[in-house]
């Protein structure tokens, strides 16, 4: 796995503004994908999720982009707003239906 | 609240110890997950279980074990610990065996002293 903790990438936001975590996976076979959101001391709360067939998927204020090409995910939360601040990652389902995740990101909203 | 429920919240032992972790998938879920989770190593699947079979392996050591009891819940083993093994463990739960949709509960804390 990579390296997580106090070596996360951070993102910081101003409240209001729009958040785009990204998430570069690893392999092209990959046909699942889902992020997850977590706060300090709490377990993963699943967002969103997205089929290798699809491009984007919309939930409520937030968008999941798919690039197959570049292998890149990205997350966009709209009107970023103070309880979006945690640890967002992401995984991809390969082969044998394991997920894998990524070292997560770390979302800091400004007020 | 997910509805995956794990016990205990924390766990403070010895080295060469042996404790168990306990999970309660959500209502209807018959697949369970066991995830570690450390600093250095993030998120690092154990191994899966679907309507109490073993379903995959993951990088789980050899002192450590689980089981899915015919209620669906499960219980990870985890024996002779060392001071690596203190992390958060997390228990996760889906509908299918497909690694879809997992909720995960709010984990154990395991401190190996």
């Amino acid at each position: 796995g990579e390296s997580v903790g106090l070596h996360l990438p951070t993102l910081s936001v101003q409240e209001g503004d729009n958040s785009i975590i990204n998430c570069a996976y690893s392999n092209s076979a990959s046909d699942y994908f889902i992020w997850y959101k977590q706060e300090s001391g709490k377990g993963p709360q699943f967002i969103i999720d997205i089929r290798s067939n699809m491009d984007k998927r919309q939930g409520q204020r937030v968008t999941v982009l798919l690039n197959k090409t570049v292998k890149h995910l990205s997350l966009q939360i709209a009107a970023t707003q103070p309880g979006d601040s945690a640890v967002y990652f992401c995984a991809e389902r390969a082969a044998g239906n394991k997920l894998t995740f990524g070292g997560g990101t770390r979302v800091l909203v400004k007020p | 609240d997910s509805g995956v429920t794990q016990t205990p919240k924390h766990l403070i032992t010895a080295t060469g110890q042996r404790v168990t972790l306990r999970c309660s998938p959500r209502s209807g879920d018959l697949s369970v997950y066991w995830y570690q989770q450390s600093l250095d190593q993030g998120l690092q699947f154990l191994i899966q279980y679907y309507n109490g079979e073993e379903r995959a392996k993951g990088n789980i050591l050899e002192r450590f074990s689980a089981q899915q009891f015919p209620d669906l819940h499960s219980e990870l083993n985890l024996s002779s610990l060392e001071l690596g093994d203190s992390a958060l463990y997390f228990c996760a739960s889906s509908t299918t065996a497909t690694n879809e949709k997992l909720f995960f509960g709010s984990g154990t804390q395991l401190s190996v002293l």
